[in-house]
């Protein structure tokens, strides 16, 4: 079973909060783990990849993984309207190979 | 920066065309994907490649094939283009030394009539 889950949203925030995007996974035995951004109509862009449990910071976004719960989030502090995307949450599974598990996405608003 | 280049952006084909979509990477990456993205469906894998002239069927290969003769450079064929086919194609790569991380092209959105 290889199964990347996200609440689709769309989530709603003003401009200058955080924004709270979740993800959970089945495989375990899970060792990397990635966001992507992808605006309306445009490609996939890796904005950030965490490898070991705990928080990643980069910029704005911190990315927090917790293996025991199976579970990856992304915040985005002081959100802009320029963040209002989907974003998707990827894994890469054991049983997957080379390939990575997407999630469906979660809608980003960002109203100002 | 990685750069993954796609022949087309938009396309427009009839139904039972024979269709080449093209992917070019400049990282040297061992690995290359194609997909498929619908509303609603998210990213599906068509087919993968993990080495010159290697193939893996993805989740959804049915319909489709693929063609590597070159590191850089992947292939996805329509071989009978059907209007269940229109869909945006993304091809991604990847190297096994930077935790499976992909970098994605621009995307070819076709259309079949």
């Amino acid at each position: 079973q290889k199964e990347v889950e996200q609440n689709s949203g769309p989530l709603s925030v003003p401009e200058g909060a955080i924004a709270s995007l979740n993800c959970t996974y089945s495989d375990r035995g899970s060792q990397s783990f990635f966001w992507y951004r992808q605006y309306s109509g445009k490609s996939p862009e890796l904005i950030m990849s965490i490898y070991s449990n705990g928080d990643k910071e980069d910029g704005r976004f911190t990315a927090q993984l917790n293996k025991a719960s199976q579970y990856v989030s992304l915040l985005i502090r002081d959100s802009q309207p320029s963040d209002s995307a989907t974003y998707l949450c990827a894994v890469n599974m054991r049983q997957a190979g080379t390939a990575l598990i997407f999630g469906k996405g979660t809608t980003l608003s960002v109203s100002s | 920066d990685v750069k993954v280049t796609q022949s087309s952006r938009y396309l427009v084909k009839r139904t039972g065309e024979k269709v080449f979509l093209e992917c070019v990477q400049d990282m040297d990456h061992e690995n290359m994907f194609w997909y498929r993205q619908d509303p609603g469906l998210g990213l599906r894998l068509i087919y993968f490649s993990y080495d010159v002239k290697m193939k893996e069927k993805g989740d959804i290969p049915e319909g489709y094939s693929v063609s590597r003769e070159k590191k850089e450079r992947f292939s996805l064929i329509l071989e009978s283009a059907s209007t269940n086919q229109t869909s945006m194609y993304l091809c991604a790569s990847s190297s096994p030394g930077e935790g499976g991380s992909q970098y994605f092209g621009p995307g070819t959105r076709l259309l079949v009539l």
